[in-house]
């Protein structure tokens, strides 16, 4: 079974800094990887997703790598915002038949930015 | 109305209430799933359907039971519930043809249920 792993659980840093959000997954068979953000109640927004294929993809301040024969990815938020403040969660979708919603998720990183 | 809505956002029932949690997508997908996020646990998937079949059924106890009358609507149907069950349900859609698509999740606000 895919296990999905987020470090560190929490973050907690000044404004301006920039930041690196590590995920690991145990089987590297793996259809894409999404990356997630979650306000307190609120549901998911699909930050960046990367297929097995991709290498990194970037939208605006984020950027997402992915090497999956290592089963890590890496979440990199430049020049953090008190807006950014958040739980990011990884998921990763299996490559082993299933259907293609079927996400492993992590329990996600706790993101806190203070002016 | 664009995205994937859920209603209601909040729900509080008894342990012998029946109710029901809806969701909508405005997406055009044709896969729809629930999932749960409790407060121990990564989220879980929960139900999957495609193209208003259902696909996959996690090893959910029968007293949550899904219905899907069209590729636009998913409803979870709660009875007999624990207090245990409390969560956040969320429901999620995309597009599933193997091969044609990103496999990009949308997911909506969420429903949050109280078991007293």
């Amino acid at each position: 079974k895919q296990e999905v792993t987020q470090i560190p659980a929490a973050l907690s840093v000044p404004e301006g800094e920039n930041l690196v959000l590590n995920c690991s997954f145990t089987d590297s068979a793996i259809y894409n990887l999404q990356w997630f953000r979650q306000d307190p109640g609120k549901g998911l927004t699909s930050l960046l997703l990367i297929q097995s294929s991709q290498r990194e993809q970037t939208s605006g301040r984020l950027n997402a790598s992915l090497d999956k024969s290592s089963g890590r990815s890496t979440l990199y938020i430049a020049a953090s915002q008190p807006g950014d403040s958040a739980t990011y969660l990884c998921a990763v979708a299996s490559d082993r038949g299933s259907t293609l919603g079927r996400l492993y998720f992590g329990r996600g990183t706790q993101l806190t930015v203070w002016p | 109305e664009t995205g994937v809505t859920q209603t209601p956002r909040h729900l509080v029932m008894g342990m012998t209430n029946k109710k029901s949690l809806k969701c909508e997508q405005h997406l055009g997908h044709n896969a729809m799933y629930w999932y749960k996020q409790s407060a121990k646990k990564p989220l879980e998937l929960m139900f999957v359907y495609n193209f208003k079949e259902q696909t996959e059924n996690n090893s959910v106890p029968s007293r949550f039971s899904p219905e899907c009358p069209n590729s636009s609507h998913l409803f979870l149907h709660l009875h007999t519930l624990q207090p245990e069950d409390s969560a956040l349900y969320l429901c999620a859609s995309s597009q599933d043809d193997a091969g044609l698509n990103t496999g990009e999740l949308f997911f909506g606000e969420g429903s949050r249920l109280t078991v007293l």
